[in-house]
């Protein structure tokens, strides 16, 4: 059974600051999803990692996936309060994006 | 083009009642999945639904089910509500073409769940 798991699952931040996400699962796969939900609403997909070596980078987030290790990452630099919200990882082994399997997520709180 | 859309967006029931969620996809996508969300046990799949047809099921009992409809929109329905059935639900769609293609799931706003 797959198994996805994220640390930390909190992190408080000061606003400038870098810090990094990771998120680990059991089964070998070559697609990774980082989701981004803020309070009370719904996953906004981020990134899509499709191969061992993939990163995306979007503004102030960078994105990479380790196949072999098993291990995607998730990179904040120079954190500011708009990035506040809880990060979810999710693995695909399907190959159709169908049937996610969630990390538990890393509520991102970064302070002024 | 218009997102995934979910009714209805809140609902109260009480234990023993039953309820049927509503998820209309993108435009174009045809595949619809489903997922409960609890502080407890987090993001959890339901079960997906492909050209009117189940191809992915998750760990859930059998008072979970749904459909999907020529048109793409789909039902899940829930029989015989239990307290720890109170969640928030999401529907995703996604265009599953072949592997290695960037497709990716896009959510709707989900149906907050209260069972009482």
């Amino acid at each position: 059974e797959l198994k996805v798991e994220q640390n930390p699952l909190f992190l408080s931040m000061q606003e400038g600051k870098n810090y990094t996400i990771y998120c680990n699962y059991s089964t070998t796969s070559d697609r990774l999803y980082w989701y981004r939900q803020d309070p009370g609403k719904s996953l906004e997909s981020l990134f899509v990692l499709l191969s061992n070596g993939a990163v995306k980078q979007e503004g102030r987030l960078m994105a990479s996936l380790d196949t072999k290790a098993r291990l995607s990452t998730l990179h904040i630099t120079a954190a500011v309060h708009d990035l506040s919200a809880t990060y979810f990882c999710a693995v695909d082994l399907t190959g159709t994006a169908s049937k996610l399997t969630f990390g538990t997520g890393t509520r991102l709180q970064v302070t002024l | 083009k218009a997102g995934v859309t979910q009714t209805p967006r809140y609902l109260i029931k009480t234990r023993g009642q039953q309820v049927t969620l509503s998820c209309s996809p993108i435009s174009g996508h045809r595949s619809v999945s489903w997922y409960q969300q609890t502080p407890g046990q987090g993001l959890q799949f339901l079960f997906e639904y492909f050209s009117e047809t189940q191809r992915n099921k998750g760990n859930f009992p059998g008072r979970f089910s749904g459909r999907q409809f020529s048109n793409s929109r789909s039902e899940m329905n829930v029989s015989t509500l239990e307290l720890g059935d109170s969640a928030l639900y999401l529907c995703a769609s996604s265009w599953p073409r072949s592997k290695g293609a960037g497709e990716t799931q896009y959510f709707g706003p989900g149906t907050r769940l209260l069972v009482l």
